[in-house]
């Protein structure tokens, strides 16, 4: 059963545009939702999070917008540089479960 | 040590054989994960460990699936007659009390091939 549905699976993004990945998630228990940067030859790498009691949280490039009622999220990356060129990763779970969901996988790729 | 380390790196083994996946978290970290990650898909949960204990195996596949964590520190993951669809990159991370708000630190994998 697929219960974090990822896309798009690759984006070429120009250096200085902003990257944009949507995630869809099915269980409405969710309620801890990460993301993860992981480069070839490296375990993913965590980015950033959001609990659902909040619509947008943002670090430094990388901000993270939830729609609840949807049951949706993106990561936006702005200002995006050559060196965020990985494969990016959205996840959910329940603080109590121990477990993380992940999404398919997105390549991002960011021209110079 | 400074980051989770896993060995091997690179395991190639006959269908059908014995193998044992290690994984040593970082110092002080109760929480001990394993995940495995097929070519171009997301991590899949394995297996949980709190401790010495696995507090959820929900994930292990099968029966030839098994993991240990004796003193509460290194794990190691044994598959038994393996099969090609085992091949996979297999992930341990490891988090300082479990909760997953604190993020969990990643290995870098182990690459096991069955051929």
């Amino acid at each position: 059963q697929q219960q974090v549905k990822q896309s798009p699976q690759s984006l070429i993004v120009q250096k200085g545009g902003i990257s944009i990945i949507n995630c869809a998630y099915e269980n409405t228990a969710f309620d801890y939702f990460p993301w993860y940067q992981q480069f070839p030859g490296k375990g993913p790498a965590l980015l950033i999070a959001i609990r659902p009691d909040v619509s947008e949280k943002k670090e430094g490039r990388f901000t993270i917008s939830f729609n609840k009622s949807a049951k949706q999220f993106s990561l936006h990356i702005m200002d995006s540089q050559p060196g965020d060129s990985a494969t990016y990763f959205c996840a959910a779970s329940t603080m109590g479960a121990q477990k993380l969901v992940f999404g398919q996988g997105t390549r991002l790729t960011i021209n110079p | 040590g400074a980051g989770v380390s896993q060995t091997p790196s690179n395991k190639v083994t006959e269908k059908g054989k014995y193998v044992e996946l290690r994984c040593d978290p970082i110092s002080g970290h109760t929480a001990l994960y394993w995940y495995r990650q097929s070519l171009g898909q997301g991590p899949e949960f394995l297996i949980y460990f709190q401790g010495t204990g696995a507090a959820d195996d929900s994930g292990l596949p099968n029966d030839r699936f098994f993991a240990v964590r004796p003193e509460g520190s290194v794990s190691t993951l044994k598959i038994q007659r393996t099969e090609r669809g085992d091949s996979a990159v297999y992930l341990c991370a490891s988090s300082l009390t479990g909760r997953l708000n604190y993020g969990y630190t990643f290995g870098s994998g182990t690459r096991l091939t069955v051929v």
